[in-house]
């Protein structure tokens, strides 16, 4: 099983709002991604956790605040978002980060617009 | 600076013909390459990898060749359905050290149409 879910499948809120994407998956990875991907572009990474701690951030607004709650669960907050950050989020998960078993594993995507 | 590249936006092919699709890349760190396929307004789903010890490997209908020494790898499709229709993403790591540490660098993306 290489699944790794992700809710909600779309959402549209006001740069006003806080809203938070979640992903989860159950294969025991120990590496957990968030990528942005606009149409026609391939997807660029956003933050890596290992081991439930933050590994990489590849300079993301302040607007965006991951959050590893357990080696489940990965949850992206979103606060003050601007029109341009209206894109594809997606979630994936490796066995290990900077190791041996670090395909990594895509979720569906959750489809953020913002107004 | 892009280091991963995928030259061709765009294939079409036949159904039961081969469909070959190229990358190149740039940076001698990478040595683990992978290949993504993606539908519109899904997640990239994995097909294939390559170490770089490897110039080659197979599942299924689907091989990777790696040529080392032209920094160059293609994914082939044999034979090809129409249900391979989607964009195919070329990506790579680097697991020894660098900057691409811990990170997949995606090329640019092939559209494939496969053809009844």
């Amino acid at each position: 099983d290489t699944e790794v879910t992700q809710t909600p499948k779309h959402l549209v809120m006001g740069m006003t709002n806080k809203k938070s994407l979640k992903c989860e998956q159950h294969m025991g990875h120990r590496a957990m991604y968030w990528y942005k991907q606009k149409a026609k572009k391939p997807p660029e990474l956003m933050f890596v956790y290992s081991y439930e701690k933050l590994s990489i951030n590849e300079s993301v607004p302040s607007r965006f605040s991951p959050e590893c709650p357990n080696s489940s669960l990965l949850n992206l907050h979103l606060h003050a978002l601007q029109p341009e950050d209206s894109a594809l989020y997606l979630c994936a998960s490796s066995q290990d980060w900077r190791g041996r078993g670090e395909t990594q594993y895509f979720g569906p995507g959750t489809r953020l617009l913002v107004l | 600076d892009q280091q991963v590249k995928q030259n061709s936006p765009s294939l079409s092919v036949q159904e039961g013909r081969i469909s070959i699709l190229n990358c190149d890349y740039t940076n001698s760190m990478f040595d683990y390459f992978l290949w993504y396929k993606k539908y519109p307004a899904e997640g990239p789903t994995f097909l294939i990898s390559i170490s770089s010890i490897k110039d080659k490997n197979e599942d299924g209908r689907f091989t990777v060749f790696l040529n080392k020494s032209a920094k160059h790898l293609s994914l082939h499709i044999v034979p090809s359905q129409p249900g391979d229709s989607a964009v195919y993403f070329c990506a790579a790591s680097a697991r020894a050290g660098g900057t691409s540490y811990g990170k997949l660098t995606f090329g640019q993306g092939t559209i494939l149409t496969v053809h009844p």
